[in-house]
């Protein structure tokens, strides 16, 4: 089955900027949504179609995809961007079944 | 106002069954997939189903096609996750979902979620 591999875990210190990576085979074809998950509470999505924004959320998150590979970047990341973040998306050859990824720790310290 | 919420959770022992429900309000339901997400204890965010507005069409993740079945009932706004055959890798937070535009991936209003407990 289809699967989208995300680092386990990436660290920064406040204001640098952090990087998390996606990788899968079908994301030349399709969108990459990102969600940020904090501990007891729903995902909230940051990213979607790759590189928008929802107006909510803040302009330091952004995203892009190339090839085999989605990055989702926070510049200048602040200690309340601490928080697991998921990768999503769907399988090339199964439009209608989605797939997560395993998820990455940002850590922000 | 958009309100997704799920109940029907609990403890069940493997092998059983148990149907979650998903009552949604402050939107046209008619006119909305619905997606069920899962998250098992420490682990990630997993995919589960998904039925399309009419009903007509339902997906289903590799580890639950066979088991689950979902279905939606407009004359109640509710969307049902019919557990089957549950197995103790079953246990977890399963969310109900609705996306931004109609037929899309972007699932944007979660509910609270419920906890499904497989244990002998």
């Amino acid at each position: 089955s289809y699967e989208l591999t995300q680092p386990p875990s990436v660290s920064v210190s406040p204001g640098q900027t952090a990087r998390i990576t996606c990788s899968g085979d079908a994301l030349p074809e399709k969108h990459a949504y990102w969600y940020q998950q904090k501990s007891g509470q729903a995902p909230v999505m940051v990213i979607y179609e790759d590189n928008k924004r929802p107006s909510e959320i803040h302009e330091r998150f952004s995203g892009s995809s190339s090839g085999t590979m989605a990055t989702l970047t926070i510049s200048g990341a602040q200690v309340e961007d601490e928080a697991d973040y998921y990768c999503f998306s769907t399988d090339r050859s199964d439009n209608d079944r989605g797939v997560f990824g395993g998820g990455t720790k940002l850590t922000v310290l | 106002q958009v309100h997704l919420v799920e109940s029907g959770g609990g403890v069940v022992q493997p092998g059983r069954s148990l149907r979650l429900s998903c009552v949604a309000s402050g939107f046209t339901f008619s006119s909305y997939d619905i997606h069920w997400v899962r998250q098992a204890p420490g682990k990630g965010l997993e995919w589960v189903a998904v039925i399309s507005y009419g009903g007509a069409y339902k997906y289903y993740a590799d580890s639950v096609k066979g088991r689950f079945t979902i279905s939606r009932d407009s004359s109640k706004n509710t969307v049902y996750l019919q557990m089957n055959s549950l197995r103790v890798e079953d246990t977890a937070v399963y969310y109900c979902v609705r996306p931004r535009y109609s037929s899309s991936w972007y699932l944007e209003y979660w509910g609270q979620g419920i906890v499904v407990t497989v244990s002998s």
